[in-house]
């Protein structure tokens, strides 16, 4: 159980251009869910946390206006990228939490690696 | 604030061989629950262990064993008989408290990357 796919798993756009990523909880609810960005040989780093129905909550540094997030049902969270650019190139990581207001496990998708030409 | 570190960026060993992987932590919070994450070169994070705060009992789950120590603020994880799929990097994550309206946030570590060599 606690399955989170993806998609695509890897697209190359060219700059300017907006790419939408998908996240989903194959069984379960997910209340929230967590957007991360790595570049290679680093940690990961939370973009923003989006909860079903409300806005997501972006963190300091990341343009809520570049990416833009839905979570439009409990089993599913887009993130948009838009007018990409080379330097939004990376690997970008989903995961879904099945628990609101516990800080039980978060499961993680396979990730989507974007390179933006 | 709230920090992890893991100090070992890279690891190598040879295969058999015990490696214990060192995470130490900062928080201002009571309640709070540590992880481990493997991610194998396909990307994708696995989890692999949750611990919450006041739980200080160390686990075994077949090879893998985790130390926690409050004392110490560490949560540390040893595999033991390496295998060469153990290969990877290995995150320790942070969770902050509990809020009512959003799940808790993950802070990771840097990341070990472990090499086991035949």
């Amino acid at each position: 159980g606690a399955v989170v796919s993806q998609h695509p798993s890897w697209v190359i756009c060219k700059s300017g251009t907006s790419v939408k990523i998908e996240c989903r909880s194959l069984d379960f609810q997910a209340t929230t869910m967590f957007w991360y960005r790595q570049f290679p040989k680093q940690s990961l780093m939370l973009m923003a946390t989006s909860n079903e129905g409300s806005k997501a909550t972006y963190e300091q540094g990341v343009e809520k206006d570049k990416f833009l997030i839905n979570h439009a049902s409990l089993t599913l969270s887009t993130l948009t990228v838009t007018s990409a650019h080379p330097e939004d190139s990376s690997f970008y990581i989903c995961s879904a939490e099945r628990l609101a207001g516990v800080p039980d496990t978060q499961y993680f998708g396979p990730g989507t690696r974007l390179t933006v030409l | 604030a709230q920090k992890v570190t893991q100090a070992q960026t890279e690891i190598s060993v040879v295969e058999k061989e015990d490696v214990t992987l060192d995470c130490v932590y900062e928080t201002r919070d009571t309640t709070y629950y540590l992880f481990w994450y493997k991610q194998p070169p396909s990307g994708e994070l696995v989890f692999l262990i949750r611990r919450n705060s006041f739980d200080e009992q160390n686990e075994i789950s077949g090879r893998y064993s985790w130390n926690f120590q409050k004392s110490t603020s560490s949560f540390n994880f040893t595999i033991t008989a390496s295998q060469v799929v153990d290969s990877a990097v290995y995150f320790c994550a942070l969770s902050e408290a509990i809020n009512v309206n959003q799940g808790g946030k993950l802070i990771f570590g840097q990341g070990t990357e472990l090499s086991v060599k035949p």
